[in-house]
């Protein structure tokens, strides 16, 4: 596509339930990176994606934080039993090589209560 | 110390101004480095990068990189109201292939 695209745009779960994050990110991007950004906060780097695989996932907070990435294109990032604190702004962002230009996806806002 | 710090601010100029935002940075990051800008409740969006002491300049923007006194800094010449937003200063974190980022200075530029 033209740009990243994640979806959805915003959303609002209860404490306890599941929750699945997409993103699609530009066509022909190999690297794909999740980042949160909570209140206040800067950036906080979540897992990272080369193709399909995920050399580093050192910033995922908990075993109830997971990603998958298919086919070199879709990442899924899932939450279960969601926390307030998972409450952020969940960022992906695609690259094609390693100049870290990141291209940013407009986010999905996260809201538990 | 964090890997990239920045003064959160905020940093309140007049148009037409020259709007000044820093960076500091440890010797736990690769010596390249990115500004991001971020309007309210969108996306951050690369805006300018360094990788050698020095100046580079594009448009009104001019970078700044001192590696001897590990800073950078992000000049904006001619500040305009559409200039406000946060603007992140990043860079790789040393080993990896992902950026680390500093926690964003807010401008706020008046008419």
């Amino acid at each position: 596509g033209a740009g990243v695209s994640q979806s959805p745009s915003n959303k609002v779960t209860e404490k306890g339930k599941d929750v699945e994050l997409r993103c699609d990110p530009i066509s022909g991007h190999t690297a794909l990176y999740w980042y949160r950004q909570s209140l206040g906060q800067g950036l906080e780097f979540l897992i990272y994606f080369q193709g399909n695989s995920a050399p580093d996932k050192s910033g995922l907070p908990s075993d109830r934080f997971s990603a998958e990435r298919t086919g070199g294109s879709v990442s899924t990032l899932t939450i279960q039993r969601t926390q307030q604190e998972d409450s952020a702004v969940y960022l992906c962002a695609s690259i094609q090589g390693s100049n870290y230009g990141y291209t940013f996806g407009s986010g999905t806002r996260l809201t538990v209560v | 110390q964090k890997e990239v710090e920045q003064n959160s601010g905020p940093l309140s100029v007049p148009e037409g101004a020259i709007a000044s935002l820093n960076c500091t940075y440890s010797d736990r990051v690769s010596q390249s480095f990115f500004w991001y800008r971020q309007y309210s409740g969108k996306s951050p969006e690369l805006i300018m990068s360094i990788y050698s002491n020095g100046d580079k300049e594009d448009g009104r923007f001019t970078a700044q990189l001192n590696k001897a006194s590990q800073y950078v800094s992000l000049l904006i010449r001619d500040s305009q109201p559409s200039d406000s937003a946060t603007y992140l200063c990043a860079a790789p974190q040393g080993g990896s292939e992902k950026l680390v980022f500093g926690k964003g200075t807010k401008l706020t530029v008046n008419p």
